[in-house]
């Protein structure tokens, strides 16, 4: 069975740092693309950034581009997301997504971001 | 910047089949996927690559593409598929704005 537990997430003050963990079981994460998505509070979905199973491709959307960085680790089957200057409209639920082609095939249970001073 | 547009609700009847649309430029070169969010949880992928449903999907879910507009047709619809629905295209990374399903 797919898992997806993310972690580190909490209350931060704007211009702020957060790094997002999330821990993958149940399938062979090193060959897995790997995603994270986000919802601020009322709203829609929105694709954050993704990363290929062996960390050499890495996409971000625009407006986090230059202050988030993804990575993984897969020797402990571990997603993150190093998220710097914090702004109030990056709050939101943060999940972790394993992709398959052309989508995302399983979600975990969210971690969420707070920026507010 | 790339769009995909959804009504906002959609209201059927218990048993009545509801269809959700989702639009965007080109999309009938690229693959959609359509996710199911109900209050408080995660997301669940109910089809991909247009017309295809992960095991453990109800059949009462299907997907279908004509042109630019892909949708979401729920046959049979049943109190526990009220929910907020989202396609995606991945080309693009980008989801439409969800359409919230009342069954009434």
């Amino acid at each position: 069975e797919v898992q997806l537990v993310e972690s580190g997430g909490g209350l931060v003050q704007p211009g702020g740092s957060l790094r997002l963990s999330c821990a993958a079981s149940g399938f062979t994460f090193s060959s897995s693309w790997m995603s994270w998505v986000r919802q601020a509070p009322g709203k829609g979905l929105e694709w954050v950034a993704n990363i290929k199973g062996d960390a050499s491709q890495k996409y971000y959307v625009a407006s986090v581009r230059g202050r988030f960085t993804i990575s993984r680790d897969n020797a402990n089957n571990s997603l993150y997301l190093q998220m710097n200057s914090l702004r109030a409209d990056d709050t939101a639920i943060y999940y972790c997504a394993r992709e398959i082609t052309a989508g995302i095939g399983y979600w975990g249970q969210g971690t969420l971001v707070s920026v507010s001073s | 910047s790339y769009e995909l547009t959804q009504p906002p609700s959609v209201s059927v009847s218990p048993g009545q089949t509801a269809s959700i649309t989702c639009s965007g430029d080109k999309l009938g070169d690229k693959y959609a996927s359509w996710y199911q969010q109900k209050p408080g949880q995660s997301p669940v992928l109910v089809i991909y690559q247009d017309t295809k449903r992960p095991s453990g999907i109800p059949e009462r879910f299907s997907g279908s593409k004509s042109g630019n507009t892909a949708t979401l047709t729920v046959s049979g619809t049943q109190a526990m598929d009220e929910a907020d629905y989202y396609c995606l295209t991945w080309d693009n990374k980008v989801f439409g704005g969800g359409t919230k399903l009342s069954v009434l």
